[in-house]
């Protein structure tokens, strides 16, 4: 079946444009993450939605960050203001639940931003 | 502090030589542990996990990784590296409570002939 998609696969913008990066999870899966994954670093972690709503936003680094699940299927990821700082590879995974740690969250290929 | 630690950023291993992976974590109670690979151009995968119960866990491609309380360790292993093994490893935890997972920085292996 169809794993996680992410569109673009790549994003070059100016900084201070504003950007939106689009999820497409696994068919069913109510739980859905965003992590962010720079250069030489392991992913972390930005934001998770159980169904439409956002269960945890711990990980957003600041107010030009903000992410929607409107219908709690496709989420998207919007920055504004951008900053040379933002470049990196933004990863989305999605889960049957996200209740625990017991269900296994499944990557799609991430969408690479880069802020000229 | 909360950290996931992979001391080494790479290793390079000759072609069908055993392989270990080192990850340890810093936690107050047992976190859930994975290991994910991340070849180029692709997305994470997951290769094992442990929850609970017996400490050797098996895994994809040949992969175990051995948990070791007393150590806060989660060591990944492999007896006999293939060429394909090249890739970066991501030991990582969702800590009792959560659910979202935090990573190491990574291992990057290089597999030489």
């Amino acid at each position: 079946g169809a794993g996680v998609s992410q569109t673009p696969s790549n994003k070059v913008t100016e900084k201070g444009k504003y950007v939106e990066l689009r999820c497409d999870p696994i068919s069913g899966h109510t739980a859905l993450y965003w992590y962010r994954q720079s250069l030489g670093q392991g992913p972390e972690f930005l934001i998770y939605f159980q169904g439409t709503g956002a269960a945890d936003d711990s990980g957003l680094p600041n107010d030009r960050f903000f992410a929607v699940r409107p219908e709690g299927s496709v989420s998207t990821l919007k920055i504004q203001r951008t900053e040379r700082g933002d470049s990196a590879v933004y990863l989305c995974a999605s889960s049957l639940t996200g209740t625990s740690g017991y269900n296994e969250q499944f990557f799609g290929p991430g969408t690479r931003l880069t802020v000229l | 502090a909360q950290s996931v630690t992979q001391p080494d950023i790479h290793i390079t291993v000759s072609e069908g030589a055993s392989l270990e992976l080192r990850c340890n974590y810093s936690y107050g109670a047992t976190p859930y542990l994975f290991w994910y690979v991340q070849s180029p151009g692709q997305g994470l995968q997951l290769l094992l996990k442990y929850f609970s119960g017996d400490t050797l866990v098996q895994g994809i491609k040949g992969f175990e990784a051995e948990f070791k309380r007393s150590q806060s360790s989660f060591n990944l292993r492999k007896p006999s590296v293939h060429w394909s093994d090249a890739a970066e490893y991501f030991c990582a935890v969702v800590p009792s409570g959560y659910s979202t997972l935090t990573f190491g920085k990574g291992t990057m292996l290089l597999v030489s002939p």
